[in-house]
């Protein structure tokens, strides 16, 4: 059984771009959650999503940041117009209900230049 | 929100017992006191959780204090692949999003 997969692992864009970051959850998972990792400080929650629905994005920065988890294919995390302060390790973690261990990926490390 | 409260490292020779603690006096009896660990470039991995009960798993132990206002995660016999971030986390029964601190950062060493 595949973990949580998440692409690309690596991802650098120029001030004003825009990224997107994937993340496929395992196999059976229908709850995903996005969280974001600033140097040399713990992880932040962002955003909890279940198929095509968004449950909580309390954590999500207002402006720029979107998600989603289309009924087929992979959770995307969008950042429009990517400024310095974007740079991070974004992580996707997924369970099969809200109130089960949450499973990470290895992360999408972003670098904006 | 509760809130916990780590030492910022350890160290522990390769072989021997590590017991991280983690006082949380705030928290409240629909808490669960959950550890996660983060190993090098890596994300998050479950290690245990608990809610009153001692609890043991193939990876550690975690001891909860009788008023629950504390505890410790045991890992029996440290190798150098448990050198990582320990958090300790609490998380209501009805809760998702999980609060990671700064944790504590564990150095084995051979």
């Amino acid at each position: 059984n595949a973990g949580v997969m998440q692409n690309p692992r690596h991802l650098v864009r120029r001030r004003g771009q825009e990224a997107r970051l994937r993340c496929s959850p395992m196999k059976g998972h229908s709850h995903v959650y996005w969280y974001r990792q600033l140097p040399e400080e713990g992880l932040k929650f962002m955003v909890y999503l279940q198929k095509e629905n968004i449950i909580d994005e309390s954590g999500m920065p207002k402006e720029r940041f979107s998600a989603e988890f289309p009924k087929e294919g992979p959770s995307i995390l969008r950042i429009q117009q990517v400024v310095r302060g974007d740079s991070a390790a974004y992580f996707c973690a997924s369970s099969p209900e809200d109130t089960y261990e949450q499973y990470f990926g290895p992360g999408t490390r972003l670098t904006v230049t | 929100d509760a809130k916990t409260t780590q030492p910022n490292s350890m160290e522990s020779n390769e072989e021997e017992p590590v017991h991280l603690p983690c006082n949380h006096s705030t928290i409240s009896g629909t808490d669960y006191i959950h550890w996660y660990r983060q190993l090098p470039s890596q994300g998050p991995e479950y290690v245990i959780h608990g809610l009153t009960s001692n609890v043991n798993n193939r990876m550690a132990s975690l001891a909860i204090a009788e008023d629950r206002k504390s505890s410790t995660l045991i890992l029996h016999r440290a190798t150098l692949r448990d050198a990582a971030v320990y958090y300790c986390i609490l998380r209501k029964n009805s809760g998702y999003a999980l609060n990671f601190g700064k944790g504590t950062s564990l150095l084995v060493t051979p």
